[in-house]
């Protein structure tokens, strides 16, 4: 079955620092994976996509991330955080065939000033 | 106008009561999902449709009923609330691929 791990619950970085959120997924074919960002009191909004392709994508916000077979990842990274930025992050994999996304269980950023 | 609209944003009710969440969307969209998300466990699928004919369980459908009334309209009922369904309850919709999915803005609803 497919699952999805975020292995941070929550992270705290300083402004201006760079950033990355792991996120782990178990799939049998080429997954599509994503990335979402909950603000306080918000719903979610994606911030970057794969299907296929150059397995570094680049979304919204100045984020990025990376796909890597390999290593069933999809990490996802920010050079320069921003206080705005404290928010949920969300990996998510679409299951195949069925149009439904399974959810990791989000990590929480703090970002110190 | 947000492309979909949750209502109510906020609910607080008695256990035993019947209570209904309502969704629209303006995206055009044929799917339409229901999700509950608690902290540490991320969003759980509870209902989606992928259109007005087509309804279906997720994965944690007991104590939820479902209806689609319109393309653009998906409703989620709690029959007999219980405090355990207190949570942050999320709409959320995509095209015929299913994959990318915009969500509204949840309705956090509390069973006492």
């Amino acid at each position: 079955a497919q699952s999805v791990t975020q292995p941070d619950i929550h992270i705290t970085v300083s402004e201006g620092a760079s950033l990355e959120l792991r996120c782990n997924y178990s799939y049998g074919a080429t997954p599509y994976l994503f990335w979402y960002v909950q603000s306080p009191g918000q719903g979610l909004q994606l911030l970057l996509k794969y299907f296929s392709g150059d397995t570094l994508v680049q979304g919204i916000k100045g984020f990025e991330a990376e796909f890597k077979r390999s290593q069933s990842s999809f990490n996802l990274r920010k050079p320069s955080v921003h206080w705005s930025d404290a928010a949920e992050y969300f990996c998510a994999v679409g299951a195949s065939n069925t149009g439904k996304l399974i959810f990791g269980q989000g990590t929480t950023l703090q970002v110190k000033p | 106008d947000a492309d979909v609209t949750q209502t109510p944003r906020n609910r607080i009710t008695k256990t035993g009561k019947r209570i209904m969440l309502e969704c629209s969307q303006t995206k055009g969209h044929d799917r339409m999902y229901w999700y509950r998300q608690d902290p540490g466990l991320g969003l759980r699928l509870i209902y989606y449709s992928f259109d007005v004919k087509d309804i279906n369980k997720g994965e944690i459908s007991d104590g939820y009923s479902v209806s689609r009334q319109a393309q653009a309209k998906f409703s989620l009922s709690l029959e007999s609330a219980i405090p355990n369904q207190t949570a942050l309850y999320f709409c959320a919709t995509s095209d015929f691929r299913g994959y990318e999915q915009y969500f509204g803005p949840g309705t956090r609803l509390t069973v006492t």
